[in-house]
């Protein structure tokens, strides 16, 4: 099956931005989908089809796919945006697949 | 607003069995957005762990499962109620986790999630 791999945890200083990855086996030839979820909340979606944000989310938030590697950028990120950030791909035709999550924390 | 509220959950012993629901709630004919004319799927959350796939309905009937969870749920849906189901047979300790259903856009993305229902599978 499908693996995608991201870093346990990012950390930015306020004012930086914040880039997680996730690596997949030519994942830039599939449709890479951003979550963001805080703590004792439900996933919010915050990318969509490699780069394209849902009506509501910041301009802050953008995304970017080739390769084997697709990346969320978030511009001067704010303490609000601290929270786990899930990328998803789907697998073959029936199986979505997540990454194990990545722990975003703003200094 | 359409939002997804899921109930169903709670403390079960291994091996037992237990129904979750997902109703759409705040639904208008404008918003089109029914359990039958969407792909509705659960994902699950076991706790302080990432987000797992469990099983996903096509609008045309067809469902798929996880293999983790295959031949033990059962993924369904009741037109008229508008509200999606998961039979969860055979519980083991490891399908501990709140659960979420999710509307999966054409476009392969869960765009709609509700708040999850917590199940615990202990003794």
């Amino acid at each position: 099956s499908y693996g995608l791999t991201q870093p346990l945890s990012v950390s930015v200083a306020l004012g930086q931005t914040a880039r997680i990855t996730c690596g997949g086996n030519n994942i830039g030839s599939k449709s890479v989908h951003w979550y963001q979820q805080k703590p004792g909340q439900a996933p919010v979606l915050v990318i969509y089809r490699d780069s394209n944000r849902p009506s509501g989310i910041p301009e802050r938030f953008s995304g970017s796919n080739s390769g084997n590697t697709a990346t969320l950028t978030i511009s001067r990120p704010q303490a609000g945006d601290e929270a786990d950030y899930y990328c998803q791909v789907w697998d073959s035709s029936t199986s979505p697949v997540f990454g194990g999550g990545t722990k975003l924390t703003v200094l | 607003e359409v939002q997804l509220v899921e109930s169903g959950g709670g403390l079960v012993q291994p091996g037992g069995s237990l129904r979750l629901s997902c109703e759409v709630s705040g639904f208008t004919v404008s918003s089109g957005f029914t359990v039958s004319s969407n792909y509705m799927s659960w994902v699950r959350q076991a706790p302080g762990k990432g987000l797992e796939w469990v099983s996903v309905i096509y609008v045309g009937g067809s469902t798929y499962y996880a293999d983790s969870v295959k031949g033990r749920f059962s993924i369904s849906r009741d037109n008229s109620k508008n509200t999606l189901y998961l039979q969860m047979d055979s519980l083991r300790a490891e399908d501990t986790a709140i659960y979420y259903c999710a509307r999966v856009t054409t476009y392969n993305y869960f765009d709609t999630w509700g708040q999850g229902t917590l199940v615990t599978v202990s003794s």
